[in-house]
């Protein structure tokens, strides 16, 4: 079965300083690995999606994530820190069920502070 | 527009008592989800289904039941059985293109508490 782990359930950045939230995961097969961000009283919204195309995904607000098979990794990044940033982060991981059907699993979620 | 309906938002269960969560969506999603979000610890995943009248538990299924009589619904229940079901309940839905899963859609959400 697949898993995901977020190494990290808090990060704090200054504002203008770059932005990395760790993800790794377990998969048997070719995932597709997404990360969604929640803001305070907001529903989730998908940042980017990797699914098997470019190794380096860009997705939106300036974040990207680096798909490295070697290290089971998708890191989270961003050169410079928003304060509209600030929000709760989680990756997911696609998982192919033993009845052959498809389900997703999220990391446990990083917190995102950033300080003025 | 297309979207995911989660009813109600606010909701309030009684000792020993069952109650039903809807979820609703018009995206012609073949595949939908239940997840119950508490703090810390992420999104997990309680049922999905991806045809009509077929379903999978999920990690935390015990006391929960769901339905899918019709593709455009999957609503939840939770049962006496469930002895914490305070939490945030979020229905998702989800088509695949090429083989390949398409992103998530979620609701607003219903948060379920204990009277």
């Amino acid at each position: 079965a697949q898993s995901v782990t977020q190494l990290d359930s808090h990060v704090s950045v200054s504002e203008g300083t770059p932005v990395l939230l760790r993800c790794n995961y377990s998969s048997s097969y070719s995932p597709s690995l997404f990360w969604y961000v929640q803001h305070p009283n907001k529903g989730l919204q998908l940042l980017l999606k990797y699914t098997s195309a470019a190794t380096l995904v860009k997705g939106i607000n300036g974040f990207e994530a680096e798909f490295k098979k070697s290290e089971t990794s998708f890191h989270l990044t961003k050169p410079s820190a928003h304060m509209s940033d600030a929000a709760e982060y989680f990756c997911v991981v696609s998982d192919l069920a033993w009845s052959g059907t498809y389900k997703y699993i999220f990391g446990t979620g990083t917190r995102l502070k950033v300080l003025a | 527009d297309g979207g995911i309906t989660q009813s109600p938002k606010y909701l309030f269960r009684k000792e020993g008592q069952n109650v039903t969560l809807s979820c609703e969506q018009n995206l012609n999603h073949d595949a939908m989800y239940w997840y119950r979000q508490d703090p810390g610890q992420g999104l997990r995943l309680i049922y999905y289904s991806q045809i009509v009248n077929d379903f999978q538990k999920g990690d935390i299924a015990e006391g929960y039941s769901v339905s899918r009589e019709k593709k455009e619904s999957f609503p939840l229940t939770v049962t006496s059985a469930q002895k914490n079901p305070t939490a945030f309940y979020l229905c998702a839905s989800s088509g695949v293109a090429g083989g390949a899963l398409e992103k998530l859609f979620f609701g607003s959400g219903t948060q379920l508490s204990v009277l």
